[in-house]
């Protein structure tokens, strides 16, 4: 069973504003990691968190972990048109090296 | 330099075929991924195997078959292909097995069944 959920599944905002997309599990994370795909291309990963209440930033792009280390937040700031594409989020549970992912949510930026 | 790379990108086939989906990683990384991503863009791990040996081995159909032949390379191979096999694959590679390191994707293969 799935254990990653994302929300929302699909987002399309203006360009300039600000959005979030939420990942959730029911267990506790050992590691949380942020990916971005564009169609046809593979994953590129982003930022990864593994500290309760962990905070990292690149560009316009900040990821947050929760203390309880269950819930992870994606912020995309002044968003872009080059922002476009889908974000998946990708945990590490109890099982070492076995990392399940969320269905994804797919991001349209429009100009 | 493509650090985790993958052939072919597409791979369109009549069921029933058997066709190899290749992947091969230049980290010096000592385990290797594949992943299936099904038309919903869910992402589920099939195989891992950390230095040519298996180590993850989730419920695929037994018509599915990774050879580690270094640890280098991790080739998907695929018997009698079904409709439902249809999806994109993605090989990836990280250092270790340790939760918590970063995984390096390919660019994924689209494999479609007719």
């Amino acid at each position: 069973s799935q254990e990653l959920e994302q929300s929302p599944q699909s987002l399309i905002v203006q360009e300039g504003k600000n959005l979030t997309i939420n990942c959730t599990s029911s267990k506790t994370l050992y590691g949380l990691y942020w990916y971005k795909q564009k169609y046809g291309e593979g994953l590129i990963f982003l930022m990864m968190l593994q500290k309760g209440g962990e905070e990292k930033s690149h560009e316009k792009i900040t990821a947050k972990l929760d203390e309880k280390k269950q819930q992870s937040s994606l912020h995309i700031t002044a968003s872009q048109p080059s922002h476009a594409g889908i974000y998946l989020c990708g945990a590490d549970s109890s099982n070492a090296g076995k990392s399940t992912f969320g269905d994804g949510t797919t991001l349209t930026v429009k100009p | 330099d493509t650090a985790v790379s993958q052939t072919p990108k597409y791979l369109v086939t009549q069921m029933g075929n058997d066709k190899s989906i290749k992947c091969e990683q230049n980290l010096g990384h000592d385990t290797m991924y594949w992943y299936k991503q099904d038309s919903k863009k869910f992402l589920k791990i099939m195989f891992s195997y950390n230095n040519k040996e298996l180590i993850i081995n989730e419920t695929v159909p037994n018509r599915f078959s990774p050879k580690s032949p270094d640890k280098a390379h991790l080739n998907l191979h695929i018997n009698s292909l079904e409709l439902g096999d249809s999806a994109v694959y993605f090989c990836a590679s990280s250092q270790d097995t340790d939760g918590g390191t970063e995984a390096f994707f390919g660019q994924g293969t689209r494999l479609t069944v007719v």
